[in-house]
């Protein structure tokens, strides 16, 4: 059964921090690997990885993917309040068919 | 551009009862999708649809049934309220594999 594995579940931090958010994964016929912000409704879009060791950024977000290590890994710098969400990780298996992870409860405390 | 909209926000039903979550979306994406969140269980898919006409079940379809008539309307229907179906449910669409559109989503409690 293809999975999505996310660490930690829950984390608290104070502003000016620097997170590390984890997704492992295990599927059949991987694709890409999504990573999305959900705040109070509905999941927003972060980033897309496809390839290896190619890191994605936006502003303080970044992201990279390890394929052979079937992992990947969402850091924030300089945390603000406004980055507290849940972080969730999906991996599209086939077609327009994602597995999701958990999530990542992030609390940033001012 | 309105993107993906979900009615209702919430609601509470009791057991045996029988309601349809409305989810529309003005993009003309062929795919859309209905989820279910739990808490700390992640998104779980339970119906999707490659295009008007076609669906086909998710991972956890049972209690639940759709249509696609149109490429923007995908209702969710469930027949029988139980309550393991309290849950927020999540509406989305997607044209490509660059990520999903979602719905603001609806909380639903089976009393």
């Amino acid at each position: 059964e293809d999975k999505v594995v996310q660490s930690p579940l829950s984390l608290v931090v104070h502003e000016g921090d620097t997170v590390t958010l984890n997704c492992s994964y295990e599927v059949t016929n991987f694709r890409s690997l999504l990573w999305y912000k959900q705040e109070k409704k509905a999941p927003t879009f972060l980033f897309m990885l496809t390839s290896s060791g190619i890191e994605k950024k936006s502003g303080r977000l970044s992201s990279i993917l390890d394929k052979k290590e079937l992992f990947s890994i969402l850091n924030i710098t300089a945390t603000q309040t406004g980055d507290s969400a849940i972080y969730l990780c999906a991996v599209n298996n086939y077609g327009q068919n994602f597995v999701f992870g958990p999530g990542t409860r992030l609390s940033v405390l001012p | 551009n309105a993107g993906v909209t979900q009615t209702p926000k919430f609601r509470i039903l009791k057991i045996g009862q029988s309601m349809t979550l409305q989810c529309t979306q003005d993009m003309n994406h062929n795919y859309m999708y209905w989820y279910r969140q739990d808490p700390g269980m992640g998104l779980k898919l339970i119906y999707y649809s490659v295009g008007a006409g076609i669906t086909d079940k998710g991972e956890v379809p049972n209690g639940y049934n759709v249509s696609r008539s149109t490429t923007e309307d995908f209702p969710l229907r469930l027949e029988l309220a139980a309550p393991s179906q309290t849950s927020v449910y999540f509406c989305a669409s997607s044209e490509t594999a660059a990520g999903y559109t979602f719905g603001s989503g609806t909380r639903l409690t089976v009393v």
